[in-house]
């Protein structure tokens, strides 16, 4: 059965910190790995997306990492800022890509 | 967000009632979802439509039907709604986005309450 796990389930760090949020799956056939920020409330939002052969993918301050080998993906984020709390869901797209399998998100609380 | 709607926002209703969650885009996309989200939980595929023609079941399917009026709207509704149908319902679409690859747009979310 495909399946993404998250971790941590939540999270609480400081305005200005980093923090790393992971990523595991065991969908097959990969396709496709995708990041969602979702804030409360709202639908969610494309951050990154990478496929078999890429290892990282940068948008703004939103770092993402793929390990095809390990199935395992991580999403670094540097320097948070209060907007970034939110959920963070990790998707992986199987076969042709258009079968989304969804991790439960990690819930991201930045403090002042 | 603003080219995928979702109506009503927000809706309380009774066990037995049928209610109707509609989706309208502007983006131009054949292909359109409808997914339930559950605190603690992922998002789940209730059924998707890739044209006007055709109409697929996702996951979990039972309980609720859809009709895909025309390209931009596709609707999603519980015939006779029960309590744990209670959920935060997500209407998208997907077509061309982040450097081409075809990704899902979402709209705001429709959260139902059912009594």
């Amino acid at each position: 059965k495909n399946q993404v796990e998250q971790s941590p389930q939540s999270l609480i760090i400081l305005e200005g910190k980093n923090c790393t949020l992971q990523c595991n799956y065991t969908v097959s056939p990969f396709s496709n790995l995708r990041w969602y920020k979702q804030d409360t409330g709202r639908g969610p939002v494309s951050l990154t997306i990478m496929t078999f052969s890429e290892n990282t993918k940068s948008n703004g301050r939103y770092t993402a990492t793929l390990d095809a080998d390990t199935k395992q993906s991580s999403l670094h984020i540097t320097a948070s800022q209060l907007s970034d709390s939110a959920s963070y869901i990790c998707v992986v797209s199987a076969g042709s890509g258009y079968a989304l399998n969804f991790g439960k998100g990690t819930s991201l609380l930045v403090t002042p | 967000d603003a080219d995928v709607t979702q109506t009503p926002r927000n809706r309380i209703t009774k066990t037995g009632k049928r209610i109707m969650l509609e989706c309208s885009q502007t983006k131009g996309h054949d292909r359109m979802y409808w997914y339930r989200q559950d605190p603690g939980l992922g998002l789940q595929l209730i059924y998707y439509s890739f044209d006007v023609k055709d109409i697929n079941k996702g996951e979990i399917s039972d309980g609720y039907s859809v009709s895909r009026q025309a390209q931009a709207k596709f609707s999603l509704s519980l015939e006779s709604a029960i309590p744990n149908q209670t959920a935060l319902y997500f209407c998208a679409t997907s077509g061309p986005g982040l450097a081409g690859y075809n990704e899902q747009f979402f709209g705001p979310g429709t959260r139902l309450t059912v009594l």
